[in-house]
Parts: structure tokens; C-alpha cells; sequence
């Protein structure tokens, strides 16, 4: 089993360069979440999507977009990436009813 | 922002030993979870224990919950090298939500 499949694992950006984070997962799990973990702060929730066809915002979704695909797949976007973004950025999925997530390894951005 | 805190931040303890850990939180949850996070990797769901439980095991893991100091204990007793991670304890406050809120972590230490 695959689980939680992040993609890329490493990027390096410039200032007001775009990109996009994949994440997929095979576990036929209605709900998908995007963190980001930086020292000393522990993982903050960007966007979250409840089930296939809905996105909510997390604590701190500004300057981010997301995109839930289909059932498997929630993408990350950074429209106009910015130093602060500098982050590594988790995607997990979870059951709906119990709330358990399952992480994937995560992207490791640095914005330079 | 932060809902559940972690103390001690950091603990080293030599193998064989037991490894305590708290978690504090503030608003009233429908579970707690904790979680493992190995250096450079995702994190690990330990597990899960609901706001009605005051007690639950699994392998060497004990965690504690007590609604009234809002507070949770992880007990890992026997710790091998294996343990060394950061530990967080994250809160799902329910209502329809499904957002989990994580702490900062315990950073444990396993000395061999």
C-alpha cells in the first residue's frame, strides 16, 4: 500500500515563482489536509477538504490555493511563492468518522 | 493557533526507561490523538482517545486523558533506541469538524 504520495519531495523557488504540490492516496479516504511544519511552530492546517467537492480554509491559508481533483487526489498551489513559504508542507488523508490521518513524507520547499 | 502544548519540549533518558509526556489543551475536544515523528519523515498516528475515556493502552503506550485539567499524558514504558522522535499531541474539538489542531511536539531522545 502506497498510503499518502507527495510529490515533488525536494523544490527550490524564487520569489513570485508559482507551483504546485501533488498529493494522492489510495486508502479511498473522503477527507484530505494540507499542514506545514515549521521549527518551533508544529504543524499549522493550511486547507482542508471534508469530502470530494468541498475545500475549507485551515489556520492559515493566505497566499495558498488548493484544488481537490477527485476522491484521491488534493493539490497545493502557490500562486506568487514568497520567502515565508519556506516550509516543509505535509498532505494526509483521514476516515471521516474518527479524525486518524495518515501523513504522507512531505515536500520540502525552500524560497529563495 | 495552538491548541494542544507539549512538555517537556525536549527529553533524554537512557533505553530501558520510562518516557513520560504531556500534552495541555484549552478548549473542550471530542478526542485527543498523539502522534510520532521520525527525524526527516511523516508523521505516525499512535493513538486516538476519546473525550469520554480516561484511560487507554496499546503495545508499550499509555495515554491518560483528564477532561478537567484538560490535560493528556503519553507513557512509553521500556523505550528502546527505536523512540527516538518527536511525540505531538493533537485535539479534534468536533462540532462537524474535522480539523485537527497539533501542539509543537516533544522532542525524545533514546539513549542507547
Amino acid at each position: 500500500n502506497a498510503g499518502v504520495t507527495q510529490t515533488p519531495k525536494f523544490q527550490v523557488l524564487k520569489t513570485g515563482q508559482s507551483m504546485t504540490l501533488q498529493c494522492a492516496q489510495d486508502m479511498n479516504h473522503n477527507s484530505m489536509y494540507w499542514y506545514r511544519q515549521d521549527p518551533g511552530m508544529g504543524l499549522r492546517l493550511i486547507y482542508y477538504s471534508a469530502s470530494e467537492g468541498t475545500t475549507d480554509k485551515g489556520e492559515v491559508p493566505n497566499g495558498y490555493n488548493v484544488s481537490r481533483l477527485n476522491k484521491r487526489e488534493f493539490s497545493l498551489r502557490l500562486e506568487s511563492a514568497a520567502p515565508s513559504q519556506t516550509s516543509v508542507y505535509f498532505c494526509a488523508s483521514s476516515v471521516i468518522t474518527t479524525g486518524e490521518l495518515f501523513f504522507g513524507e512531505g515536500s520540502r520547499l525552500t524560497v529563495l | 493557533s495552538q491548541q494542544g502544548e507539549e512538555d517537556p519540549q525536549a527529553l533524554s533518558i537512557q533505553e530501558g526507561e520510562n518516557a513520560t509526556m504531556n500534552c495541555s489543551y484549552k478548549t473542550s475536544i471530542n478526542n485527543l490523538q498523539w502522534y510520532r515523528q521520525n527525524s526527516g519523515r511523516g508523521l505516525v498516528h499512535l493513538i486516538l482517545i476519546r473525550s469520554n475515556e480516561r484511560e487507554k493502552h496499546s503495545g508499550r503506550l499509555r495515554v491518560t486523558l483528564d477532561t478537567s485539567k484538560k490535560s493528556s499524558s503519553l507513557l512509553i514504558t521500556a523505550s528502546r533506541a527505536a523512540d527516538t522522535a518527536s511525540y505531538f499531541c493533537a485535539t479534534n474539538s468536533g462540532a462537524g469538524s474535522y480539523q485537527l489542531t497539533f501542539g509543537k511536539g516533544t522532542k525524545l531522545s533514546v539513549i542507547p
